[in-house]
């Protein structure tokens, strides 16, 4: 049973560009959520996604979007990127309606701004 | 606004002794507490989930306890190895849209 993977692991871009990073989420999961973590912070929840539409959202700007395919997977862009976007980004993904409401972490991707 | 706070912010025990980490939280109409485990630089390992109606939940040496009036949650190690060593994160969860809202972490050094 494959767990949550995402893709690439380690990206390095430079201020004003755009990035993209893909999360595959754990068989039988219908629902992505995406977290940025800062170095030696705990994660900030970005935005959530089910049924392909944004089911919530964090306190982060419109330069942060997303998007979940029909077979559940998701993507995160950030666009015009800035020295503070530096960090690892994580992807959960849970179904929706199960009682325990338990998420599953990827490994991450490490995004480093220059 | 829900907040989340762990302390101790780090903690260094020699290898074989029990431990307690704690989190505490601001709101407690949670659905339910998740405990992480973190090693440098990767993703987070789910160790324990405690539903609002639980008050503790057991996984081998790692037991966590829930006690939603007081807001605050414990992690207890017990008989710690130096492959322990982590940062360890409570999430909260409340009901709906399935956010976690994580606080800090506890970063764990068990010495040999």
């Amino acid at each position: 049973d494959a767990g949550v993977t995402q893709s690439p692991t380690h990206l390095i871009k430079t201020r004003g560009q755009q990035v993209t990073l893909r999360c595959s989420p754990k068989s039988g999961h219908d629902t992505v959520s995406w977290y940025q973590q800062a170095l030696g912070q705990g994660p900030q929840f970005i935005f959530q996604y089910y049924e392909e539409e944004e089911r919530q959202r964090g306190n982060f700007p419109d330069r942060f979007s997303g998007h979940q395919f029909p077979n559940y997977s998701s993507e995160l862009n950030v666009n015009a990127l800035l020295l503070g976007d530096s960090a690892l980004y994580l992807c959960a993904s849970s179904l929706v309606g199960r009682a325990s409401g338990e998420q599953y972490f990827g490994p991450g991707t490490r995004l480093t701004v220059t | 606004k829900q907040e989340v706070t762990q302390i101790p912010a780090a903690l260094s025990v020699p290898e074989g002794e029990n431990l307690v980490l704690n989190c505490s939280f601001t709101d407690s109409a949670i659905y339910n507490l998740q405990w992480f485990r973190q090693d440098p630089g990767k993703g987070l390992t789910s160790l324990l989930l405690i539903q609002s109606s639980q008050r503790e939940q057991t996984s081998g040496r790692l037991n966590a306890s829930l006690d939603k009036s007081s807001g605050r949650s414990t992690l207890y190690i017990a008989a710690s190895q130096p492959g322990d060593s982590a940062t360890y994160l409570c999430a909260v969860i409340k009901g709906g849209a399935q956010k976690l809202v994580f606080g800090q972490g506890t970063r764990l050094t068990i010495n040999p």
